[in-house]
């Protein structure tokens, strides 16, 4: 069994400050994760991934996330935040290598709110 | 590369009518595509996965006669709506996967049913 908890529904920045995203999961295999991006009426774009290789995995535009298997956290952070940024970010989970060998579950996503 | 395209964008269909949607991988051959439902401002739903020329696997919950889902080429899977009804009003979005075993999904655009 797999599950995603994304712990923050709505988060609200100013632009140019940080941003930091919360993901949690539970895997019963090594997982693989991911950060998806959805703009109003738009399909998922990958931001980034981690399969097993290099904890702190960079992504799209700007931004990072770092995989902490004691904490199973996988949080997603910018360091200055734009006002393209503002979206629907979705924590995925897959329990296979490269997220092709499961089906993915997602989180129920939070929403960025970038302020002027 | 690794585009997949949706068809319909935005369909609007009367009661007990049928509506089929496309999902196109452009580029690469898909092997596995999905089928996801997304309610407003939730998150992404698996519904069936289907594999190039077997019969769709469904998750369960979804009725397999009312979401007809047809994988015959590499490159394209169809979703069949049969018999909508206003609550089958959703946002549907499909995702592809390439012939390696350890591939990522990509995702569609997605596609807006309203059911009138």
């Amino acid at each position: 069994a797999q599950s995603v908890t994304q712990l923050d529904s709505h988060v609200s920045v100013s632009e140019g400050t940080p941003v930091l995203l919360r993901c949690n999961y539970s895997s019963s295999y090594s997982p693989s994760l991911f950060w998806y991006v959805q703009h109003p009426n738009k399909g998922l774009q990958l931001l980034l991934k981690y399969t097993s290789a290099a904890t702190l995995v960079k992504g799209i535009n700007g931004f990072e996330a770092e995989f902490k298997k004691s904490e199973t956290s996988f949080h997603l952070t910018k360091p200055s935040a734009h006002m393209s940024d503002a979206a629907e970010y979705f924590c995925a989970v897959s329990g296979g290598r490269g997220g092709g060998y499961q089906k993915v579950t997602f989180g129920i996503g939070t929403k960025l709110q970038v302020i002027p | 590369g690794a585009v997949v395209s949706q068809h319909p964008s935005r369909v609007i269909c009367k009661s007990g009518t049928s509506v089929k949607i496309e999902c196109r991988s452009l580029d690469f051959q898909a092997t596995t595509m999905f089928w996801y439902r997304q309610f407003p401002k939730q998150s992404l739903m698996l519904m069936a996965t289907s594999n190039e020329g077997s019969k769709a696997t469904y998750e369960q919950g979804v009725e397999k006669d009312k979401f007809l889902i047809n994988h015959a080429s590499l490159t394209l899977s169809t979703l069949t709506v049969t018999s909508a009804h206003p609550e089958d009003s959703s946002f549907y979005i499909c995702s592809a996967r390439p012939g390696q075993v350890f591939s990522e999904q990509y995702f569609g655009p997605g596609t807006r049913l309203t059911v009138t």
